[in-house]
């Protein structure tokens, strides 16, 4: 089946560092989503992106709707212990069911 | 509200056996799906409904059957589990299905399904 492709897969990084992961997709979407997910719990949205170009922040992660609208990154800037979890991205299409991407697990050490 | 809740939490069936995974919620949303969750995989959809008396296929709907009766709940049976079906399962609700730009699918907290 269709899955997105996110990368990377892993990051270990220092408290206070900055974020980058992002998702490519050999397909169009019209929605982008950036979810948490925390051990034992289901995935939590932390951003929405509906057009093309656009980018949106929320606290200190920021993301942005690729402009061929085949791919999204994340950025988290100042790393702090609670960012700890595996980010997901998906996307989607009108009324459509969500597509993952495989998951970036985020380890930092304080 | 207590959002999307999921029954059990962890289960543990033998090769063969059936059961049915709930998921209940109370948001008056009329989209709801299951996703499996594997290792380095992310979320499969594996069936979804659109309303009461909807349903339809996902990416991974073999082994899977599901119903909606009424609004609020939308459960997962296993006819016959097979080992292949170890994973954990996520149910999820929201508004519109994404029809409206503002809308959210909300998670449940998940089920752990180890298949003997």
């Amino acid at each position: 089946g269709q899955q997105l492709n996110q990368s990377p897969q892993s990051m270990f990084i220092q408290e206070g560092e900055d974020v980058s992961m992002n998702c490519t997709s050999s397909s169009i979407f019209n929605t982008w989503l950036w979810y948490k997910q925390e051990p034992g719990e289901g995935p939590v949205l932390l951003i929405a992106l509906y057009k093309a170009g656009e980018l949106t922040s929320n606290g200190r992660l920021t993301a942005q709707f690729g402009i061929t609208r085949k791919d999204s990154f994340l950025n988290i800037s100042a790393s702090i212990p609670s960012d700890v979890g595996i980010y997901f991205c998906a996307g989607q299409r009108g009324a459509q069911k969500l597509v993952f991407g495989q998951g970036t697990r985020l380890t930092i050490n304080p | 509200n207590a959002g999307v809740t999921q029954t059990p939490k962890f289960q543990v069936l033998k090769t063969g056996q059936s059961m049915t995974l709930q998921c209940a919620q109370d948001m008056n949303h009329e989209y709801m799906s299951w996703y499996r969750q594997d290792p380095g995989m992310g979320l499969r959809l594996i069936h979804y409904s659109v309303g009461a008396g909807i349903t339809d296929q996902g990416e991974v709907p073999n082994g899977y059957n599901v119903s909606r009766s009424t609004t609020e709940d939308f459960p997962l049976r296993l006819l016959s589990a097979a080992p292949s079906q170890t994973s954990v399962y996520f149910c999820a609700s929201s508004y519109s299905g994404g029809r409206a730009s503002t809308d959210t699918q909300y998670f449940g907290p998940g089920t752990r399904l180890t298949v003997l």
